[in-house]
């Protein structure tokens, strides 16, 4: 199993609805991060959370919210949906913040 | 904010060639990763770097901590078809997460 698991792994949409990208954890990692990729521009970091009761913004918050549910989840909101959202999302999760972060398979969404 | 740069941003190999990339830096860094991405998947971690002058191997792969430590550098030997993917370098931002250079697009031809 992995350890870093996201759901769903695909997702297509219309402008306007509600979203939530799901990430579960078994490292026992404290950390966790949401990313987005785009094509030339890397990885761009949305919120993180240093614990349940941590949450930080990140680069690119905007539009975006987050939810840490447990050590072990980390879920990510569209709560208004728009075409320039549409990305390939990364969960990560790392022990601390000077440890490499480890990366979940992604989440590919399409907002129509 | 602080931002990394990739060279090349993408290449074109022959199977069997060595290859070269780099990743500079307007800051100075004490750590440096590099990952890869496969297609479909997460980016996995391939070497980490802690000191300046640094070289450390991983099978085929060589990355080296720069000296001015505002770079890096990965070169991988004798390149193989499943060698393609994205190579991303990355350092810490403000010693609280990680940021990201907008990677190597690698390509082997058989």
């Amino acid at each position: 199993d992995a350890d870093v698991t996201q759901t769903p792994r695909n997702r297509i949409t219309k402008t306007g609805k509600r979203i939530m990208l799901e990430c579960s954890q078994t490292k026992g990692h404290d950390r966790m991060y949401w990313y987005r990729q785009d094509p030339g521009l890397g990885l761009r970091l949305i919120y993180y959370s240093f614990d349940v009761k941590d949450i930080n913004k990140g680069e690119i918050s905007d539009g975006y919210s987050v939810s840490r549910q447990a050590q072990a989840k980390f879920s990510l909101s569209l709560e208004s949906a728009i075409p320039n959202q549409t990305a390939l999302y990364f969960c990560a999760t790392s022990e601390t913040g000077f440890q490499p972060q480890h990366f979940g398979d992604g989440t590919r969404l399409s907002i129509l | 904010g602080q931002q990394l740069n990739q060279s090349p941003q993408s290449m074109f190999i022959q199977e069997g060639e060595d290859v070269s990339m780099n990743c500079t830096s307007s800051s100075i860094f004490n750590t440096w990763l590099w990952y890869k991405q496969d297609p479909g998947e997460g980016p996995v971690l391939l070497i980490a770097l802690y000191k300046a002058g640094e070289l450390t191997s991983n099978g085929r792969l060589t990355a080296q901590f720069g000296i001015t430590r505002k770079d890096s550098f990965l070169n991988i030997s004798a390149s193989i078809p499943s060698d393609v993917g994205i190579y991303f370098c990355a350092g810490p931002y403000y010693g609280q997460n990680f940021v990201f250079g907008p990677g190597t697009r690698l390509s082997v031809l058989p």
